[in-house]
């Protein structure tokens, strides 16, 4: 079974450019998330899809973020314009549907803003 | 805000049981205990959840005790490989994971 792909793995930009993350989960899970960690914490969500539809957005900086999930598959992360505070890693996790326990982690993007 | 209280760092001889301990001293009644890992770089791994029993898999074992206020994760042959943060995490409906800092789990050959 393959795993959540994430591209790109690494990416640098500068201050108030913007960026944008894709993210494929596992075949057939309905529920997708992203989180963002900041180096020394744990993984914070920042979206949660049912579908394409948003379940919890209620951590997402809205000003500057923006997520969305055609046809309930693959997903993008957007961060226009960046802040040097948005330098972390972020991590798409998929599961089955809402109500399963086991959410399955990509390997993330690092993403450094200078 | 986490909610469970885990120690930032602890050692373990490779080859014997690791122990990891979490408190949770005010989880709600339908609120499960989940364990997630993460290796250095990648992203986290599930390792097990339980409610109220104890419970085992192929990975670790999950104690919780009966007032569930705390629970122990044990890795009972640790290797070099179960290197990684741990987290203990309380969670209701909605598969909502709210990670804390976790335990920094070292495994020494």
């Amino acid at each position: 079974e393959a795993g959540v792909a994430q591209s790109p793995r690494y990416k640098i930009i500068e201050k108030r450019q913007s960026v944008a993350f894709w993210c494929n989960p596992i075949s057939g899970h309905a529920t997708l998330y992203w989180y963002q960690q900041i180096l020394g914490q744990g993984p914070k969500l920042l979206i949660q899809f049912q579908n394409n539809g948003v379940v919890d957005d209620s951590q997402l900086p809205k000003d500057r973020f923006s997520a969305e999930r055609l046809k309930g598959v693959d997903s993008t992360l957007k961060i226009q314009p960046a802040k040097l505070e948005d330098s972390a890693v972020y991590l798409c996790a998929s599961s089955l549907m809402v109500s399963t326990y086991e959410q399955y982690f990509g390997p993330g993007t690092r993403l450094t803003v200078t | 805000d986490a909610k469970t209280t885990q120690p930032p760092s602890m050692d373990c001889a490779e080859g014997r049981a690791a122990n990891l301990p979490c408190n949770h001293s005010t989880i709600s009644g339908n609120e499960y205990v989940y364990w997630y890992r993460q290796i250095h770089s990648q992203g986290p791994q599930y390792i097990i959840h339980g409610l109220k029993n104890n419970e085992t898999n192929e990975m670790a074992s999950l104690i919780i005790t009966e007032d569930r206020k705390s629970s122990t994760l044990i890795l009972p042959h640790a290797t070099l490989r179960d290197t990684a943060v741990y987290y203990c995490i309380r969670s209701g409906g909605a598969q909502k994971l709210v990670f804390g800092q976790g335990t920094r789990l070292t495994i020494n050959p």
